[in-house]
This record gives C-alpha cells, structure tokens and sequence, in this order.
C-alpha cells in the first residue's frame, strides 16, 4: 500500500539558515510527488512537484527538492529561511495511471527563531 | 472568485445535530475532493467527483457521512448525527484535470467543533 512519511514532527531554525525536511514515500510504480505548504488559517499551497524528468525540481518561495528513487525520498530544502516560511509542510504522492487519491504525509511544522 | 472558497470557515455543533459544509471549486475545474484533517495529522481522502461520473466514495469514514455535487459546481459534505470524532478541519480542493497529475487546489477548509 502507498504511504507517505515525514519523520521530523517540528523543526526549529534560524532565519537565514538552511532547511531541509525529510519525506520517504512507498510505491510500487513511478510516483508523483508533491509538496504543500499549510500557513495558519489558510488551505495549503503547492510549492512544487515531480512527475518525471529532471530529479531537482524548484518550486515558488525559493523551495527545491531532489527526487532520489534509490532512497524513495523526496526531501524539500532552502538554502536561507525566511520568517515568514514558518508554516506546516506536506509531502504527498500521487499514483501513476490516473489515481486521484493523493497520499498525505502527517506534516512537518516548522518554526523559525529571529 | 479566484480561488476555492469554503463556507462556513468555522462551525460549532452539538453532538447528534446534522452539519452542512459547502465548497465552491475554482470555475471550471471538473474534479472536486474532499479531505479531512484532524489534529496533528495529515489529510485523510473522503471523497471525489469528476465531471457526471459516478464519485467515488471510498474514503467517507461512515454512512453518516455523503456529498453531492451539481454538475462541475458546488458540492456539500453532509454530516449526520455528527460525533465528537468528527472534529477535525474538511478541506475542500479542486483540479482541472483528474488523475495523479492534476493539481490540486486547496480551500481554506472548514473546522468542524463537535461539543
């Protein structure tokens, strides 16, 4: 069965340090990988997605992540934070072949220290 | 409007009461889904509609639970005899084209308190 995982529940860092959250996903076939942002109060936003190609995908607000098949991994990273980047973070795949159930990942919350 | 909408943004019920939970999809997206959130989790699926297709109803968690959905339109979630466990946050998204590669669009969501 798919499943999504995203071990670290919070992560504090400092603005203008580097990010990176960690997501590990289950799936037989080729995935299709997403990562959403949930600020408080507000639905989420896609930061950016993998459907194939080029394993580095770059996303908005300056987001990237690396599609790394060998490790079923689809880490999202930042080289600088902001403070405004404090919000709730989501991996989700999404099945090859039409399925339309999106699989999610229970979240990282991240909190930034000015 | 630009985006999808949700009505009512929060709702607080009596426990047994009936719930009605509105979601309007970004115009002309022909797919709509619901979700749920509870507390410290992910996004749990209840349910999908594509176009006049049959939707599919897997995820909805009990028969307490149905949505209905008028043509490429509004949909509603209605909760029945609602539980304290049906608190949770029901999210609405809608995406212009089905299957894994059709974006999804997130609503504000509706946060259900059920006391």
């Amino acid at each position: 069965a798919q499943s999504v995982t995203q071990p670290d529940i919070h992560i504090t860092v400092s603005e203008g340090a580097s990010l990176e959250l960690r997501c590990n996903y289950s799936y037989g076939a080729t995935p299709y990988l997403f990562w959403y942002v949930q600020s408080p109060g507000q639905g989420l936003q896609l930061l950016l997605k993998y459907f194939s190609g080029d394993t580095l995908v770059q996303g908005i607000k300056g987001f990237e992540a690396e599609f790394k098949r060998s490790q079923s991994s689809f880490n999202l990273r930042k080289p600088s934070v902001h403070w405004s980047d404090a919000a709730e973070y989501f991996c989700a795949v999404g099945a090859e072949g039409g399925t339309y159930k999106y699989i999610f990942g229970t979240g990282t919350r991240l909190k930034v220290l000015a | 409007g630009a985006g999808v909408s949700q009505s009512p943004s929060n709702k607080v019920t009596e426990k047994g009461k009936d719930v009605e939970l509105r979601c309007d999809p970004i115009s002309g997206h022909t797919a709509l889904y619901w979700y749920r959130q509870r507390l410290g989790q992910g996004l749990e699926f209840l349910i999908y509609f594509q176009g006049n297709s049959a939707p599919d109803k897997s995820g909805l968690p009990s028969d307490r639970f149905s949505a209905e959905r008028t043509g490429e339109s509004v949909s509603t979630l209605t909760i029945q005899r609602t539980q304290q466990e049906d608190s949770a946050v029901y999210l609405c998204a809608s995406s212009l084209k089905s299957g894994g590669a059709g974006e999804q669009y997130f609503g504000p969501g509706t946060r259900l308190t059920v006391t």
